[in-house]
């Protein structure tokens, strides 16, 4: 089954820019039912969604993020990324990407284990 | 953005009680609505979506109704694996907002 698996530097300097890539296997990124999301949770706290985008390109933001997010794909390595630029500690969380059936609901109903971003100089 | 307010916040039961998590939206999102498991250290599980529809795999004693704003997830006969904290979700508008969660633990 497809299995996604998140990758990119636990840490992160304050002011920069978080860079992390999701890549999806045992399935297509191309896949015309599926948006590729990004979900982040603070530490002990709940979920916030980043973001998602579709194979062809097109990109959903959270408004509360959306002037430092940028989410875009790579189909040829089967790979979607998120970036996050002008970090601060707020920004310190476990990041997931997941998969959204946009021929449904907009379900999420595979997820990467998560990686956990720490900001600090 | 869509306010999603659980009720309760915590709950303490046992094995093999009936417990009910409820959701209410700020505005209707009509069935665009799911509900997730999440493990402490683990990524979130999808257990219901559209309201009430089963995720392939999770067991029957989990269920949703609702629709409009205000939605529940039953378990019935809880399970030593069911305690977890329980985050409802719309996806109905952008940006897609979750519950505060509901967490779960043994009596």
């Amino acid at each position: 089954q497809v299995q996604l698996q998140e990758s990119g530097p636990g840490l992160v300097n304050p002011s920069q820019t978080l860079s992390l890539t999701c890549t999806v296997s045992n399935g297509s990124i191309s896949s015309s039912s599926y948006y590729w999301s990004w979900v982040r949770q603070h530490p002990g706290k709940g979920l916030e969604w980043i973001g998602y985008i579709y194979y062809s390109g097109s990109t959903y933001y959270n408004p509360s993020l959306k002037s430092r997010v940028t989410i875009s794909v790579d189909t040829s390595n089967n790979q979607f990324s998120l970036k996050l630029s002008s970090v601060t500690a707020a920004d310190a969380a476990v990041y997931y990407c997941a998969r959204a059936y946009g021929t449904n609901y907009y379900d999420m109903d595979v997820w990467g284990q998560g990686t956990t971003v720490t900001v600090s100089s | 953005d869509i306010q999603m307010t659980q009720s309760p916040s915590s709950l303490s039961a046992s094995v093999g009680d009936r417990v009910t998590i409820t959701c209410r939206a700020s505005q209707s999102v009509n069935n665009y609505f799911n509900w997730y498991q999440q493990k402490p250290r683990k990524a979130p599980k999808l257990l219901i979506y559209a309201a009430s529809s089963l995720q392939s795999g999770v067991p029957s004693r989990f269920s949703g109704s609702g629709s409009g704003t205000n939605f529940t997830l039953t378990i019935t006969s809880l399970q030593p694996e069911d305690f977890a904290t329980y985050y409802c979700q719309q996806s109905y508008s952008i940006p897609y907002t979750f519950g505060q969660g509901t967490k779960l633990d043994i009596k």
